[in-house]
């Protein structure tokens, strides 16, 4: 299977602690995404990397958050001291990156992470 | 602004059309993505559209008119697998904006 994985796959949680998830794109994919989605909620946008680089962060993301994609392929999305109002689907996307018209992206599973 | 606005919900019968509509208000897209989502699973693509018409495939057809900020998905002979939210999206270079989605429910 060659698509966007992530793992885990669920997780949860004490109030408090660190939790870190993955995602590795599609390989041969440049630009990859990250996204919060709420129940009845679409997927509201946290950032994104065009290869190693973090070009954009969302407001949504606080200092708690941080993300990483080192070498420019699998990327890191670590929540520090975690809040029951961090429990969503966190899902990760990545596309091409064609500076064209356009540049479909492509969803992993997501993680689904529930605070307690 | 770059607000999207679709139904939340809408019931339709298996076999049947039916057309979730989706309008926006925003400068500086360039396309317009519809993605389908079944419950507790990641959106899949479904159509794009970056230029005024309609966009056929297979049983999903998807309309945009840039100057009336107004797109619609078109889902014809409906099947119990069609059940799903229906997410409007707009497309930047860079970026994509999602609506809220539109929950289809399928009957019998």
């Amino acid at each position: 299977d060659t698509g966007v994985s992530q793992n885990p796959r669920h997780k949860i949680t004490k109030r408090g602690q660190n939790v870190t998830f993955r995602c590795d794109p599609i390989s041969e994919h440049n630009r990859l995404y990250w996204y919060r989605q709420t129940l009845g909620q679409g997927p509201e946008f946290l950032t994104y990397f065009q290869n190693e680089a973090q070009l954009e962060k969302s407001r949504l993301l606080s200092d708690r958050f941080s993300a990483e994609r080192p070498k420019g392929s699998f990327s890191t999305l670590e929540i520090q001291r975690t809040e029951q109002g961090d429990s969503a689907m966190y899902l990760c996307a990545s596309s091409q990156g064609d500076r064209g018209q356009k540049d479909t992206q492509y969803f992993g599973p997501g993680t689904r992470l529930t605070v307690l | 602004g770059q607000n999207i606005d679709q139904p939340t919900e809408m019931t339709a019968t298996e076999g049947a059309i039916v057309q979730i509509n989706c309008t926006y208000q925003t400068s500086g897209f360039n396309g317009l993505f519809w993605y389908q989502q079944h419950a507790g699973e990641a959106p899949t693509f479904l159509s794009y559209n970056v230029l005024d018409g309609l966009e056929e495939k297979g049983r999903f057809s998807s309309f945009l008119s840039r100057s009336k900020g107004y797109s619609y998905l078109l889902l014809k002979e409906l099947q119990m697998k069609d059940s799903a939210s229906y997410l409007c999206v707009g497309g930047r270079d860079d970026k994509i904006i999602f609506g809220k989605g539109t929950r289809l429910h399928i009957l019998p």
